[in-house]
């Protein structure tokens, strides 16, 4: 079956630090992968995806390349905000299984 | 843009009532989803439908059930509500199989106590 794990947290970091969330994953078949994003008290957004390997997605300053080899997806930006304060999730779906499957979230915590 | 919405941000029912979240979406999606997110264990899948009056059990279906009758619309019903099912509920939906590398849109959430 398909499974993702990621990185546990808390992560705390100061203002402009850079940013690694790991993300590996495990699929029967080659994957879409996904990395949303949850503010306090609200729902799941998307963050950014990737959809074949060596594909690199990008949004707000975060990448994510699409690593089959290593069957890895890990978040990084270069230089994160106080703003940028949440829990983000690494999710699969894939071919016939339209399913999300999730991991279970990185709380981060950014300091002014 | 996609739209998901939950009927409530917030609830509170007493033990052993009948309790119903709703979910509607605008992008004529064929999917939807409920999950519950509790803390530690991050979103786990309760029921999903592919097509009106269409559903199947995920992870944890155990103390509920779901609604489909129009395909904007998907229902989760807690049968007999337990204090064990306090947690936050999210919805979501999904274009058809092909559509699987967009994703799926999710709703605010509803936070469920039960006491």
């Amino acid at each position: 079956g398909n499974s993702v794990t990621q990185m546990e947290g808390p992560v705390t970091l100061s203002e402009e630090a850079f940013l690694t969330i790991n993300c590996t994953y495990t699929a029967t078949r080659y994957p879409s992968l996904f990395w949303y994003v949850q503010y306090p008290g609200e729902g799941l957004q998307l963050l950014l995806k990737a959809t074949k390997a060596d594909d690199k997605g990008s949004n707000k300053g975060f990448e994510a390349t699409y690593r089959k080899e290593t069957t890895s997806f890990h978040l990084e930006k270069g230089s994160v905000q106080v703003s940028d304060s949440a829990v983000y999730f690494c999710a699969l779906s894939g071919g016939s299984n339209y399913k999300l499957t999730f991991g279970k979230g990185t709380l981060l915590t950014v300091n002014p | 843009d996609v739209k998901v919405t939950q009927s409530s941000r917030y609830l509170v029912k007493r033990t052993g009532e009948k309790v119903f979240l709703e979910c509607v979406q605008d992008m004529d999606h064929e999917n939807m989803f409920w999950y519950r997110q509790d803390p530690g264990l991050g979103l786990r899948l309760i029921y999903f439908s592919y097509d009106v009056k269409m559903k199947e059990k995920g992870d944890i279906p155990e103390g509920y059930s779901v609604s489909r009758e129009k395909k904007e619309r998907f229902s989760l019903i807690l049968e007999s509500a337990s204090t064990n099912q306090t947690s936050m509920y999210l919805c979501a939906s999904s274009p058809p199989v092909r559509g699987s590398e967009k994703g799926a849109f999710f709703g605010q959430g509803t936070r469920l106590t039960v006491v």
